[in-house]
Parts: C-alpha cells; sequence; structure tokens
C-alpha cells in the first residue's frame, strides 16, 4: 500500500497562536510531498511543494513566513500555520509522491481541518 | 498552463442508473489524467488515472474512464450507482514526469444519490 496519516485531524487555535501539522507516509519514502488547502464546497489549491532536506516552493499568493514548510525527513514534512487567523481557517491536505522516477501517483492524507476562533 | 474544467458542478442520479461525470482538459503535450473521490470531510481517494496505452481505463468501485484526445476529455463512468457513491469527484491532470505529482484540479462535481 501507500498510506499517508496526517496530525491532528482536526485542530482549533485562538487567532495569533501557531498550529503545527504533521503528514507522514507509513509504509514507502516519499521525495516529494505537497500541501493543498480546500475551503468548502471548492477544490484543492496548492500552497507549496517540498523535497525532502530542501526549502520548499511556494505557489504563488502564498505566504511563505505564514506557512512554513519543513520536509526534514523522507517520511515526513509539516506544515506550521503562523499567527494564524480566522480567515486561515480551512482544511489542509497532504500528498506524497514515491521516490521512484516511473511512479506518477500521489498519495493524500485524510486532511486536517483547522479552526481559528 | 494545464488547466481542467468540470462542466457539472452538481449531478443526481437515481441508484441503479448510469452515471458519467465530465472532464475536460487543456494541456499541449500527452496529460497525466486522474479521477478522485471525496467524501465528507475526508482526503482524497485515487478512483483510476490515465497515463498512456489504452485510452479505456478501469478503475476501482466500478468506475471507468474513457481518454479522448480529439474532445480532450477524460469523462467518468459507472455503469450503476450506488447510494455509497454520493461524494464529491474531482478530475486532475499532471504537467510532466518529473512534476506529475503537482496536479491541477478540477472544481469538483458533487453526485447526490436518490433512493
Amino acid at each position: 500500500g501507500a498510506v499517508v496519516s496526517q496530525h491532528p485531524s482536526w485542530v482549533i487555535c485562538k487567532s495569533g497562536t501557531s498550529v503545527k501539522i504533521e503528514c507522514r507516509s507509513l509504509d514507502f519514502q516519499a521525495t516529494t510531498m505537497f500541501w493543498y488547502r480546500q475551503f468548502p464546497k471548492q477544490s484543492l489549491m496548492l500552497m507549496a511543494t517540498s523535497n525532502e532536506g530542501s526549502k520548499a516552493t511556494y505557489e504563488q499568493g502564498v505566504e511563505k513566513d505564514k506557512f512554513l514548510i519543513n520536509h526534514a525527513s523522507l517520511t515526513l514534512s509539516t506544515l506550521t500555520v503562523t499567527s494564524a487567523h480566522p480567515e486561515d481557517s480551512s482544511f489542509y491536505i497532504c500528498s506524497a509522491s514515491k521516490a521512484s522516477r516511473i511512479n506518477y501517483e500521489q498519495y493524500f492524507g485524510p486532511g486536517t481541518r483547522l479552526t481559528v476562533t | 498552463a494545464q488547466s481542467v474544467t468540470q462542466p457539472d458542478i452538481h449531478i443526481t442520479v437515481s441508484e441503479g442508473a448510469s452515471l458519467e461525470l465530465r472532464c475536460n482538459y487543456s494541456y499541449g503535450a500527452t496529460p497525466y489524467l486522474f479521477w478522485y473521490v471525496q467524501s465528507p470531510g475526508q482526503g482524497l481517494q485515487l478512483l483510476l488515472k490515465y497515463f498512456s496505452g489504452d485510452t479505456l481505463v478501469q478503475g476501482i468501485k466500478g468506475f471507468e474512464a474513457e481518454f479522448k484526445r480529439s474532445q480532450s476529455s477524460f469523462n467518468l463512468r459507472k455503469p450503476s450507482v450506488h447510494w455509497s457513491d454520493a461524494a464529491e469527484y474531482f478530475c486532475a491532470v499532471g504537467a510532466t514526469v518529473a512534476n506529475a505529482g503537482k496536479s491541477t484540479f478540477g472544481d469538483g462535481t458533487t453526485l447526490t444519490v436518490k433512493p
């Protein structure tokens, strides 16, 4: 299989605090991980691409200082939402690609629901 | 730049009826195409994918999709819908071999199944 987990599955935090979301590939090595956000009734919007051991590549319009991404190992990437505000409330989903040039799939985590009060 | 259009925002079908969800893509070269399903509050599950070869692709849960290059389409079909198929469906296109995991998603189609 190719299982990706996220922790926590949901989190409520106060405005101004920071929240860290973990994304783990449980049974494979992920050279690349992707972070998406999804607003209610909308599609997934790619926020950033992270490669193990290097800086993340952010999509246009995504604040890199606000959404800190770290991909410290081949099985773990973290997204930290710094100084969260209510408008950051969303569903955050990560995905991971296997360390194989012939495998074009990405495997999705179950998502993390963030609510900022 | 690649793009994906799912023309139908919401589709309602009766249980047991056939289903077709439309997807049109825009991309200059051979696309890597995917269909995903998302249940409320859940992540995405891959239904099927097309990279090359046979243009009729079989997936999980009885779904299939046909790649038609001339129409730039990759429509998803199921001959007989079950109530458990009610969910959000996303079509996606990946750009290149090296970066195929960076997919562009359509806006999704919500499927409602009537008893």
